[in-house]
C-alpha cells in the first residue's frame, strides 16, 4: 500500500497571500487528520476530518480551514498568511473503525510551508 | 484536556549507552499513550503505545516503555543506544472521543547518538 502523500513538499509564500496543502491518505482510511510543527511548539493539532465532515478542531484562527472529499483525500488552506505561519505540517491518516476511533496515526512527509 | 510534558528538549548519549526520555501527561480522563519516532526528513512513525494491560510496553527496535499512573508518566527508554537511533521523540496522548480522534503530543525530544 502507498503511504501518506503530502505536496507539495516544500512552499514559499509572502505575507497576506494564501496556500492549499495537499493530503491524499493510504488507501482505506477515513479519518484525516492536520497537525502543525514547529521548533519548540512540537506538533499542535489543527483539525480532523472523518467522511467529508470536520470532527474535531484545534485552537487556530478562522484563517487555517480544510476539507474531505468524497474519496478521503484532503486539502488544508490558509488565508491572509503571516510570518509565524511558517512551519512543516504534517498530515495523518487513521485506519477508524466503527466505532468512530483509532489509536494509530500514518504520517505524511509533510509540507514545509516559508511565509516571507 | 489533555496535555504533555516532554522534559528534555535534547538527549545526548553515547552509543551502547543506556537512555531514558522522559514524558508526563495531565489529563482529567483514562487516556491512552504512545511514542513517536520523527527521522530527518520523514514523517512520524509509532513506536510504541499503551492502550490498557500490562504497563509495561515494547517496540521491536528494543524501546520500551512504561505507564506510571500515579506518577502520570510515561517515560521511554533503552538499554543500549545505537547511532541508527538519533531523531526526534514525541510523546503523545488521546482518550476515546466521542467525535473521534484528536491526539495531543509534547514538544519532542531530540536524541542525537554519539559515536
Amino acid at each position: 500500500k502507498a503511504g501518506v502523500t503530502q505536496t507539495p513538499r516544500y512552499l514559499i509564500k509572502t505575507r497576506g497571500q494564501q496556500v492549499t496543502l495537499s493530503c491524499s491518505p493510504i488507501s482505506g482510511h477515513r479519518s484525516v487528520s492536520w497537525y502543525q510543527q514547529t521548533p519548540g511548539q512540537g506538533l499542535q493539532f489543527l483539525f480532523e476530518y472523518f467522511s467529508e465532515t470536520q470532527r474535531n478542531k484545534g485552537n487556530f484562527p478562522g484563517r487555517f480551514s480544510g476539507r474531505q472529499f468524497s474519496n478521503s483525500r484532503s486539502e488544508m488552506n490558509v488565508s491572509t498568511l503571516e510570518l509565524g505561519d511558517s512551519a512543516l505540517y504534517l498530515c495523518a491518516s487513521s485506519p477508524v473503525g466503527t466505532g468512530g476511533w483509532d489509536e494509530k496515526l500514518f504520517f505524511g512527509s509533510g509540507t514545509q510551508l516559508s511565509v516571507l | 484536556a489533555q496535555s504533555v510534558t516532554q522534559l528534555d528538549s535534547q538527549v545526548p548519549v553515547f552509543e551502547e549507552a543506556p537512555v531514558e526520555l522522559r514524558c508526563n501527561y495531565s489529563s482529567s480522563v483514562s487516556v491512552y499513550l504512545f511514542w513517536y519516532v520523527q527521522y530527518p526528513n520523514q514523517g512520524l512513525q509509532l513506536l510504541l503505545k499503551y492502550l490498557s494491560g500490562s504497563t509495561l510496553v515494547e517496540s521491536i527496535n528494543g524501546f520500551e516503555a512504561e505507564f506510571n499512573k500515579s506518577q502520570t508518566s510515561f517515560h521511554l527508554r533503552k538499554p543500549s543506544v545505537h547511532i541508527s537511533d538519533t531523531a526526534e521523540y514525541f510523546c503523545a496522548v488521546s482518550s476515546h472521543l466521542n467525535t473521534g480522534n484528536q491526539f495531543y503530543f509534547g514538544t519532542g525530544t531530540s536524541l542525537t547518538v554519539i559515536p
